[in-house]
Parts: C-alpha cells; sequence; structure tokens
C-alpha cells in the first residue's frame, strides 16, 4: 500500500517568486486536505478536498494560494509572489470518506523563502 | 470553537522511564474524534489512535496506553519504559465527529526525548 507522496520535498526561493507542490494521495481516498506547519506548531488546516470538488478554505488561505484537484486524484498547491512569511512545512493528508477519521499525512514539502 | 492544548512543550526522560504527555481539549461537539500522533525528525506525522467520545475505555498497545477522561476533557498518552526510538514530537487532534470535513484541530505538540 503506498501512502501518501509529496513532491518536492524541499523547495527554496527567492520571495517574490511563484512555487507549486505536488500531492499524490493514497489510492482511492476520496478526500484530500492541505495543512501548513511552522517550526514549533502543530500543523493548521489549509484546505480540503471531496474528489475534486473543493469543499472548505480556511482563512489562513490568502488569495496568492490556490488549490487544485482536477482529476479527483493528486493535488497542487500553489503560492503566488511568495512572501518570508511562506516558509513552513506544506503537508498533505489523505482518507476515505467512510471510516474511522484518521488521516494519513505525507512527509511534507518544506518551503523556505529567502 | 475547537480547541486542542498540550501545555508540555517539552520533556525529557532516561531509558526505560514511564512518560505521560497530557492533552487537554476544548469542543460544543457532544460526539467527536480525539487523536494521537507522532512526528519523528525525518517530517512525516504517523497516527497512533483514534478514540470516539462516546466511548471513554482506555487502550493499551503494547508499550502505549492512552487515557480518556471526558468529565476533564483529557486525552492523556503514556509510554512504558521509554526507548530512544519514541523521542520525537508528540500531537494530539480533533475533530467533528461527523460534518466539517473531519478536519483535524492540532494542539501544539510536546517534543519527547529519551535519552540512554
Amino acid at each position: 500500500d503506498t501512502g501518501v507522496s509529496q513532491d518536492p520535498r524541499h523547495k527554496i526561493t527567492k520571495r517574490g517568486q511563484n512555487v507549486t507542490f505536488r500531492c499524490d494521495p493514497i489510492s482511492e481516498h476520496n478526500r484530500l486536505y492541505w495543512y501548513r506547519q511552522t517550526l514549533g506548531q502543530g500543523p493548521e488546516f489549509l484546505t480540503y478536498f471531496q474528489n475534486e470538488a473543493q469543499l472548505e478554505k480556511s482563512r489562513l488561505l490568502s488569495d496568492r494560494f490556490s488549490a487544485e484537484r482536477p482529476k479527483g486524484s493528486f493535488s497542487t498547491l500553489e503560492i503566488q509572489r511568495t512572501e518570508q512569511g511562506d516558509s513552513a512545512m506544506y503537508l498533505c493528508a489523505s482518507r476515505r470518506t467512510s471510516g474511522g477519521g484518521e488521516l494519513f499525512f505525507g512527509e511534507g514539502s518544506r518551503l523556505t523563502v529567502l | 470553537a475547537q480547541k486542542v492544548t498540550q501545555a508540555q512543550t517539552e520533556i525529557s526522560v532516561v531509558e526505560k522511564e514511564d512518560v505521560t504527555l497530557d492533552c487537554v481539549y476544548e469542543t460544543r461537539d457532544t460526539t467527536y474524534y480525539l487523536f494521537w500522533y507522532k512526528q519523528p525528525p525525518s517530517g512525516e506525522l504517523v497516527f497512533l489512535i483514534r478514540r470516539n467520545s462516546f466511548d471513554e475505555q482506555n487502550e493499551i498497545s503494547g508499550r502505549y496506553s492512552w487515557n480518556f477522561q471526558k468529565s476533564t476533557s483529557s486525552f492523556n498518552f503514556t509510554i512504558t519504559a521509554s526507548q530512544v526510538v519514541d523521542s520525537a514530537v508528540y500531537f494530539c487532534a480533533l475533530s467533528e465527529f461527523t460534518g466539517g470535513g473531519n478536519k483535524l484541530t492540532f494542539g501544539t505538540g510536546t517534543q519527547l526525548k529519551v535519552e540512554l
């Protein structure tokens, strides 16, 4: 059983550049979640999808952030015009709609904005 | 609004000691899920346990045990005979039972260091 896969694992960029992260969930998991984690903090919810539909976005997700899941499989998270405050670990998780509620997380994509 | 508090920022123990990680939560929901996750240095959050709010039975899995007390809104985690491999950050989390997308609200985590 392949776990949640995220790419790239690390990204260093200059302020003002755009970055995109990709997440491949566990196959047959129809729910996909994005979280952000900063140093010394717990993960914070950003957004989630049920299949290809984006059902909820956190207020943390500013207009510079956009997430897609076009075919209900993999998802991308794009950050436009990056700022130093965007530096964080971006975590992706997935689960089935049915079942106990636990999320299965990937290893994360660490973003450093210089 | 949901909230999870892990007051212990960092705990250091010597191998083979028992250690308890505290978790206190707040929710207006009458039914909910509680979770514990482990985050080793590699970064991946590893699921450890899920507990339904209507099931207050304590659970033991090997060296791990969990004490759920609805009356005090606590869901504490005990590691018996700790080992160096237990060193990690541990997160307690809460989600709605139905609706809300089952998104998790996490605490700030407890860094556990187990030394020889």
